[in-house]
């Protein structure tokens, strides 16, 4: 089965750096997404890490260490608009479609 | 492009009735969509996936026979919930996949099913 842990609330400052994290455990590991939500939304595409190392997207930034089942999304710059759910998804290729797999979600707050 | 549509967005039915909802990828075609539910502060559920002419896979503890499935084509699939109950009332989402390997699922705006 898949166990995917990230922390459930988060709040940051407009302006600085936030880094939200997600561990995982999975027997086919085949990839991790990170996926934005605001509220009553579907999720929006982030980021994607399937090599060890550091994915960077403007400013998100994703890593992801394979060996330590660990993952994090980084957001710089924060803006109000950043306030949402941040999903952490891992794809297992061993379930036979390569399904994705999501936590549990970490909501973010953005304040002044 | 890769824009994957839902209808309804939301809709009302009373317990006992069945509800369909449809999901389709606009401007591509999907070999696989996804059906998840997420209920209120928690995250998405994997409910199913079905491969275009294909029977579903239902993930453990999802009844097949309640949650019907149906990816008559590459460009769309519905999920008919049955003899619906309040239990049911959540936000499901479709999402779809060009192939196997691709790194990127498209998901759909959602339908919020509320079961009175």
């Amino acid at each position: 089965g898949q166990n995917i842990d990230q922390p459930t609330e988060m709040t940051a400052t407009e302006g600085a750096i936030v880094q939200i994290n997600c561990t995982y455990q999975t027997s086919g590991f085949n990839g991790l997404f990170w996926y934005q939500q605001h509220a009553g939304e579907a999720p929006t595409f982030l980021s994607y890490n399937v090599l060890d190392g550091l994915e960077e997207k403007g400013r998100f930034s994703s890593f992801l260490s394979r060996s330590k089942g660990y993952s994090y999304l980084l957001l710089k710059e924060l803006q109000m608009k950043d306030s949402a759910s941040y999903l952490c998804a891992v794809r297992d290729h061993q379930t036979g479609a390569n399904n994705l797999f999501f936590g549990t979600g970490t909501r973010l707050t953005v304040i002044p | 492009g890769a824009v994957v549509s839902q209808h309804p967005s939301w809709v009302i039915c009373k317990s006992g009735t069945s509800v369909k909802i449809e999901c389709r990828s606009l401007d591509f075609q999907a070999t696989t969509m996804f059906w998840y539910r997420q209920f209120p502060k928690q995250s998405l559920m994997l409910m199913a996936t079905s491969n275009e002419g294909s029977k579903a896979t239902y993930e453990q503890g999802v009844e097949k026979d309640k949650f019907l499935i149906n990816h008559a084509s590459l460009t769309l699939s519905t999920l008919t919930v049955t003899s619906a109950h309040p239990e049911d009332s959540s936000f499901y989402i479709c999402s779809a996949r060009v192939l196997a390997g691709e790194s990127e699922q498209y998901f759909g705006p959602g339908t919020r099913l509320t079961v009175t």
